[in-house]
């Protein structure tokens, strides 16, 4: 089964910094992956998705997620932190038809 | 309108209650979900409706009730919950097709507590 894992429970980076999530992935295939974000108390936002093709994903908020086969990994990058960027951010992989399947989650504080 | 709408935002419940979670888009979206999200986890699927019909239902206990009267609206109705039933509960809605690859749109959630 498809499954994904994110290394970091809580990651802090200082405004204006940057910023990289890890996710790796566990199929033997080329998988779909996502990326979501969470605010406190909030649903769910996709910020970028990967399907095939170009390897490098721009998604919404000035996020972006490279696609790396030899390392199994889906990282989300932001060349700037902004505080409005603290939140929570879940990498997912489809498990079946229409199911997800979501990472830990990595919670991101963002300092001044 | 690319917004699912959920009521209500928060609800106390005693364990002998009869409530109903409401879900509502209208996105034109025949797939609907229902999560549950604890403190700090990732969300976990409950049910999922496709074309009004339930499809999934992940082992989730009797005492939750899923309903999909139309296809724009999805309600959940709870029952005799325990304490550990608290949390967050969200919906999203989603194209239908195979291979998941159709964006799931989640709604705000309804923050549950059970006394």
């Amino acid at each position: 089964a498809q499954s994904v894992t994110q290394p970091d429970i809580h990651i802090t980076v200082s405004e204006g910094a940057s910023l990289e999530l890890r996710c790796n992935y566990s199929y033997g295939a080329t998988p779909y992956l996502f990326w979501y974000v969470q605010s406190p108390g909030q649903g769910l936002q996709l910020l970028l998705k990967y399907f095939s093709g170009d390897t490098l994903v721009q998604g919404i908020k000035g996020f972006e997620a490279e696609f790396k086969r030899s390392q199994s990994s889906f990282n989300l990058r932001k060349p700037s932190v902004h505080w409005s960027d603290a939140a929570e951010y879940f990498c997912a992989v489809p498990t079946g038809a229409n199911n997800l399947f979501f990472g830990t989650g990595t919670r991101l504080t963002v300092i001044p | 309108d690319t917004e699912v709408t959920q009521t209500p935002k928060h609800l106390v419940m005693g364990m002998t209650n009869k409530k109903s979670l409401k879900c509502e888009q209208h996105m034109g979206h025949r797939a609907m979900y229902w999560y549950k999200q604890k403190a700090k986890k990732p969300p976990e699927l409950m049910f999922v409706y496709s074309y009004e019909k339930l499809s999934i239902n992940e082992s989730v206990p009797s005492r939750f009730s899923p309903e999909c009267p139309n296809s724009s609206l999805l309600n959940l109705h709870l029952h005799a919950l325990q304490p550990e039933d608290s949390a967050l509960y969200l919906c999203a809605s989603s194209q239908w097709g195979s291979g998941a690859v159709n964006e799931q749109f989640f709604g705000p959630g309804t923050r549950l507590t059970v006394l």
